[in-house]
């Protein structure tokens, strides 16, 4: 199946600091991609829809100014967690899907703490 | 709220075939079953998917009832690597965002 990354995949920062968090398509060009994060025990909660060229979709609850999405091109999505504090630790995880294909593929993960 | 209900876990021998259920009622004509699957620690795993007919890969198989209200992902022949949560959903096309519900947490035992 097609190949979707994540970089980096573990992160530590303190209190107050940004992250950034990318997404790539590796194979294939992703128009569409989602971002979700996932707390210990729970399962993944979509946080926003990305698409290339345009502003992303934020699900409700979820903060557009703390959580910065950026998808510049047809295979990157960029998510920036914007001062970071300990309750943004979490596993944050993309999906993507692209033209031609049927399925959604996801990334093997970001996971973040915040110290 | 996820469109599909399934069993908080289920267990499984090693080297049998795992049956894991869901259910999808309220599922519509034009929306397909996806199976994925989460190890722990990774990113969720496509497993399968299917519109109405049964399908078949080298991962499992997808059995959807004639009404399209359930559908069965068996796993041939269970091995401890499938150890995971699996999960069920319905959508319309691959740009849709996937509603994740609890998943079925699938143990396999030696």
């Amino acid at each position: 199946g097609a190949v979707v990354s994540q970089h980096p995949s573990r992160v530590i920062c303190k209190s107050g600091t940004s992250v950034k968090i990318e997404c790539r398509s590796l194979d294939f060009q992703a128009t569409t991609m989602f971002w979700y994060r996932q707390f210990p025990k729970q399962s993944l909660m979509l946080m926003a829809t990305s698409n290339e060229g345009s502003k992303a979709t934020y699900e409700q609850g979820v903060e557009k100014d703390k959580f910065l999405i950026n998808h510049a091109s047809l295979t990157l999505s960029t998510l920036t967690v914007t001062s970071a504090h300990p309750e943004d630790s979490s596993f944050y995880i993309c999906s993507a899907s692209g033209a031609g294909g049927d399925t959604q593929y996801f990334g093997p993960g970001t996971r973040l703490t915040v110290l | 709220d996820a469109k599909t209900t399934q069993p908080t876990s289920m267990d499984c021998a090693e080297g049998r075939a795992a049956n894991l259920p869901c259910n999808h009622s309220t599922i519509s004509g034009n929306e397909y079953v996806y199976w994925y699957r989460q190890i722990h620690s990774q990113g969720p795993q496509y497993i399968i998917h299917g519109l109405k007919n049964n399908e078949t890969n080298e991962m499992a198989s997808l059995i959807i009832t004639e009404d399209r209200k359930s559908s069965t992902l068996i796993l041939p022949h269970a091995t401890l690597r499938d150890t995971a949560v699996y999960y069920c959903i319905v959508i319309t096309f691959r740009d849709d965002k996937i509603i994740f519900g609890k998943g079925t947490r699938l143990h396999i035992l030696p």
